[in-house]
């Protein structure tokens, strides 16, 4: 399978600011997600990173708040902006290999917002 | 909508057996098993395809019953390594706009005593 990586893994940010997390995958994969799983709770899908084009968001997540890109097939960004205590959850890529059905997770940036 | 996982919680001695279940009110397409440790990233474990044929490996396996939107994890012999909690993620394509989009159950804790 696919090795995933996220950067950082942790990060504790103050109310108002934003941070950028970063997804890496070492091979081309057709298809990326984002999901948050806020404490103690299931994963909720974000949006799903389209390469070369504009991000597909689930109901209650909006581009302004929640800014992704995918310039490639191994690469994507998240950023979470203007935070709140509320955005304090797991942030998780996940990625669909190439003719595969099977997604695989990275190992998540956990985010607290102060 | 969510699929309702059962049961929410489960406490086992090793080598007692468990099973659990994932039920959808929407047409399914195919169900994702993942286990999650505590501090750690859901790993995958299987996925049962529409149309597709019971999975099993070592002593873990499932079933897909499509009329009844329904899925099960058998978990047989259970061992330490087993304690986590289970969640299932659906996928409907309905229309293929859900292509890859997994909605997560709730997750069942499982607990394996010596």
């Amino acid at each position: 399978s696919a090795v995933i990586s996220q950067k950082p893994s942790r990060d504790i940010c103050q109310r108002g600011t934003s941070l950028t997390i970063q997804c890496q995958v070492d091979s081309q994969v057709t298809m990326m997600f984002w999901y948050r799983q806020q404490p103690g709770q299931s994963l909720t899908l974000i949006a799903t990173a389209n390469q070369g084009s504009e991000a597909t968001y689930e109901s209650g997540f909006v581009i302004d708040k929640f800014p992704i890109s995918r310039p490639n097939l191994t690469f994507s960004t998240l950023t979470v902006s203007n935070m709140s205590p509320e955005d304090s959850s797991i942030y998780l890529c996940s990625v669909e290999e190439v003719e595969r059905y099977e997604q695989y997770f990275g190992p998540g940036t956990r985010l607290t917002v102060t | 909508q969510q699929p309702v996982q059962s049961p929410q919680a489960v406490i086992l001695r090793e080598g007692e057996d468990a099973v659990i279940n994932c039920s959808s009110s929407k047409a399914l397409y195919s169900v994702h098993w993942y286990r999650q440790k505590h501090g750690e990233a859901p790993v995958f474990l299987m996925i049962l395809l529409k149309g597709g044929e019971q999975k099993g490996h070592d002593k873990i396996s499932a079933s897909f019953n499509e009329k009844k939107q329904q899925s099960s994890l058998y978990l047989t012999a259970s061992q330490l390594s087993y304690s986590g909690t289970y969640f299932c993620g659906t996928e409907g394509r309905a229309g293929g706009t859900s292509y890859g989009k997994l909605t997560f159950g709730q997750g069942t804790i499982l607990t394996v005593h010596p």
